[in-house]
């Protein structure tokens, strides 16, 4: 089956930048996606990318895939107390499903 | 207000009980989703639905069972669950099940334990 790994925690001062890492195994993966969830709240999409690009970027955050390794990344600039949250790297393939990997917890020291 | 609103929002049940998760969304989309997520596993497919009828069942339990009575609401029925069925059920929807550009609105979820 399709496996997708995070690092459990981050921690990162205020105004420092976060890079939260995922790899994947699936390497027909059509689409990947960065998700954040905060306490209490359910998964809000913050940016994807296609496979078939190597970068995006959308205000603070900066994703990067390199599909050789079967790496993706999130980088969030400028990290903010607000920022403190689970994000979960997920990858999709047949258009039913989502894979997520086990969420990464960024906590945010002042 | 994230338009996907699930409730009750806890549930505390004991095995022998049935209850009732609820989903309810009027974002006009078409497809529907049930998600498990246990602590430090990776979310859980549970069940798909798409234009009200199942396209998906992931090899669940059949003390679930997911009810669809139109695109804009989801259940989840309960009975007889077992201590590891406790967990964070969330409930998602997208515009059409063939676009994952569009990403999943979830709900907040319901906080399930099995005493």
């Amino acid at each position: 089956g399709e496996d997708v790994e995070q690092s459990l925690f981050l921690s990162v001062r205020e105004g420092d930048s976060s890079v939260i890492n995922c790899t994947y195994t699936d390497s027909s993966s059509t689409y990947l996606y960065w998700y954040k969830q905060e306490p209490g709240a359910g998964l809000q999409l913050l940016t994807y990318i296609f496979s078939n690009m190597d970068m995006k970027q959308d205000q603070r955050l900066t994703v990067l895939l390199n599909k050789k390794d079967k790496h993706l990344s999130l980088r969030i600039a400028d990290t903010q107390t607000g920022d403190s949250a689970i994000y979960f790297c997920a990858e999709s393939k047949n258009f039913n499903k989502f894979y997520f990997g086990s969420g990464t917890k960024l906590n945010v020291k002042p | 207000e994230t338009g996907v609103t699930q409730t009750p929002r806890h549930l505390v049940m004991g095995m022998t009980n049935k209850k009732s998760l609820k989903c309810e969304q009027h974002l006009g989309h078409n497809a529907m989703y049930w998600y498990k997520q246990s602590a430090k596993k990776p979310l859980e497919l549970m069940f798909v639905y798409s234009l009200e009828e199942r396209v998906e069942n992931n090899s669940v339990p059949s003390r679930f069972s997911p009810e669809c009575p139109n695109s804009s609401h989801l259940f989840l029925h309960l009975h007889t669950l077992q201590p590891e069925d406790s967990a964070l059920y969330l409930c998602a929807s997208s515009q059409e099940l063939g676009r994952p550009g569009d990403g999943y609105t979830f709900g907040s979820g319901t906080r399930l334990t099995v005493v």
